[in-house]
């Protein structure tokens, strides 16, 4: 069964690094997200991403926040300089469509630790 | 007003019962709807998407009300790898955005 794939499962940085989280989405999605999820709270849309844009972005999503798609299987999310706060799972997802006909599929996240 | 609004729980109960779930949200341009489940440290999984006729997978019935803006899951026969966490999720039409509840724990015990 394809599945989200997500390097590295555990980052750990000091504050003030940038750091680079990848992801390869399910080869025939077209829809790529990710989303953050800080110990013991709910999960949290950070950006979505299709046709080489952004289509939507939360107030998360500041200016230290940007995505890419390299080449044709990589998904990234770049944090330019890392904050205590910044510490979360971090989870890309795919979908075949978007809105609501899109069912949203998850990678294992990569756990972001920052000193 | 929370967006998608969950008891935490935790639900503790017997192997082979049944029990129920519900979510609230407050947006009504909610168009569509998802149980995700999330076991401890990893990432959400779907369970199923929830359709206005209501819909079972198995042993899984989910139910929407959107006059009352509510979903309820149900899951009868428990068995002990149903333990985990339940997570409702909603996103309005035209919009990618899944916005999720807090989840409600379940704990099935021999």
């Amino acid at each position: 069964e394809p599945e989200v794939t997500q390097t590295p499962s555990h980052q750990v940085t000091q504050m003030g690094q940038e750091v680079i989280l990848r992801c390869v989405p399910i080869s025939n999605h077209l829809y790529f997200y990710w989303y953050r999820q800080i110990l013991g709270q709910k999960v949290e849309f950070l950006v979505s991403f299709y046709n080489n844009e952004i289509s939507e972005k939360s107030e998360i999503f500041d200016d230290q926040f940007s995505v890419e798609r390299p080449d044709g299987s990589n998904f990234t999310l770049k944090i330019r300089s890392t904050k205590l706060e910044d510490s979360a799972m971090y989870f890309c997802a795919s979908s075949e469509a978007a809105g609501g006909r899109g069912e949203q599929f998850f990678g294992p996240g990569t756990r972001l630790t920052v000193l | 007003r929370k967006e998608v609004e969950q008891d935490p729980g935790p639900f503790n109960v017997p192997e082979g019962a049944t029990v129920a779930f519900n979510c609230t949200y407050s947006n009504s341009a909610s168009q569509s709807f998802f149980w995700y489940r999330q076991d401890c440290r990893k990432e959400p999984k779907l369970l199923m998407s929830v359709y206005s006729s209501g819909n079972e997978d198995g042993r899984f019935t989910a139910q929407l009300n959107r006059a009352s803006q509510y979903i309820s899951l149900l899951i009868r026969d428990s068995k002990l790898s149903d333990s985990a966490t339940y997570l409702c999720v909603v996103n309005q039409r035209g919009y990618s955005t899944l916005t999720f509840g807090k989840g409600t724990m379940l704990l099935v015990s021999p």
